[in-house]
């Protein structure tokens, strides 16, 4: 069973940048895609981008300018980055596996909250 | 905003049927088989519940349900039972960003 989990900073500084990182265990990184998703406190999904093993990527168009999503299959690791944060990016992030055939979600982290606060 | 359209709360008696509504345009749920729903509960990561509209993953009782009806597509939980009460979010393909979309939310209350 694969497993998911994130990891980083859980405070950061408004117009720095966020960035976290999401271990997969029990299988390969590998030809698969990975996603990261959020969600502000008492509110809903939003879904920031995804990335396939080769480095290729998908961004939520809302955030493209500020994300960069990268990939290390040494590690089976996969990161995320948001540059000039404000409070509205202050929420649960949550890693996942992406089913591209399907555009399903099929396994999550736990998520990991982040705040931006000076 | 959500792109896609949900209630925001529905409610039924342990062993009664609930749909919940997920409306979007033909350019997402009525453009493709790609709706999937996912099951909340407070603190814990979304779970997979249904995918391609009616279709579920191992392990998923089959009380849950999926169907799809033009730019609507529907989840039903029949038979309620306590542990269903939690938040249910629907998904689909979108064509207009080429990405995934949510709808808003739904929270089940079981009475």
């Amino acid at each position: 069973q694969v497993q998911l989990q994130e990891s980083g900073p859980g405070l950061v500084k408004p117009s720095e940048t966020l960035s976290l990182t999401c271990t997969v265990s029990g299988g390969s990184i590998s030809s698969y895609y990975w996603s990261w998703i959020r969600q502000p406190a008492g509110k809903g999904l939003e879904w920031i981008g995804r990335i396939y093993t080769s480095g290729s990527t998908n961004y939520n168009p809302s955030l493209k300018s500020r994300v960069t999503m990268s990939v290390d299959t040494s590690k089976n690791q996969f990161s995320l980055k948001l540059s000039s944060v404000t409070a509205a990016d202050t929420a649960v992030y949550y890693c996942a596996s992406f089913e591209d055939y399907n555009q399903t979600f099929d396994y999550w982290g736990q998520g990991t909250l982040v705040t931006v606060s000076s | 905003q959500s792109a896609l359209t949900q209630p925001a709360s529905v409610s039924g008696s342990p062993g009664q049927s609930i749909t919940i509504s997920c409306t979007g345009t033909s350019s997402d749920v009525g453009g493709y088989n790609y709706v999937s729903w996912y099951q909340q509960h407070p603190g814990k990561a979304p779970k997979l519940m249904i995918y391609d509209v009616s279709n579920r993953p191992s392990g998923v009782s089959n009380r849950f349900s999926g169907s799809k009806s033009g730019n609507t597509a529907s989840l039903t939980i029949s038979g309620l039972q306590a542990e269903d009460e939690a938040d249910y979010y629907c998904s689909s393909y979108t064509s207009s960003s080429f990405h995934v979309v949510f709808g808003g939310g739904t929270k089940l209350t079981v009475l």
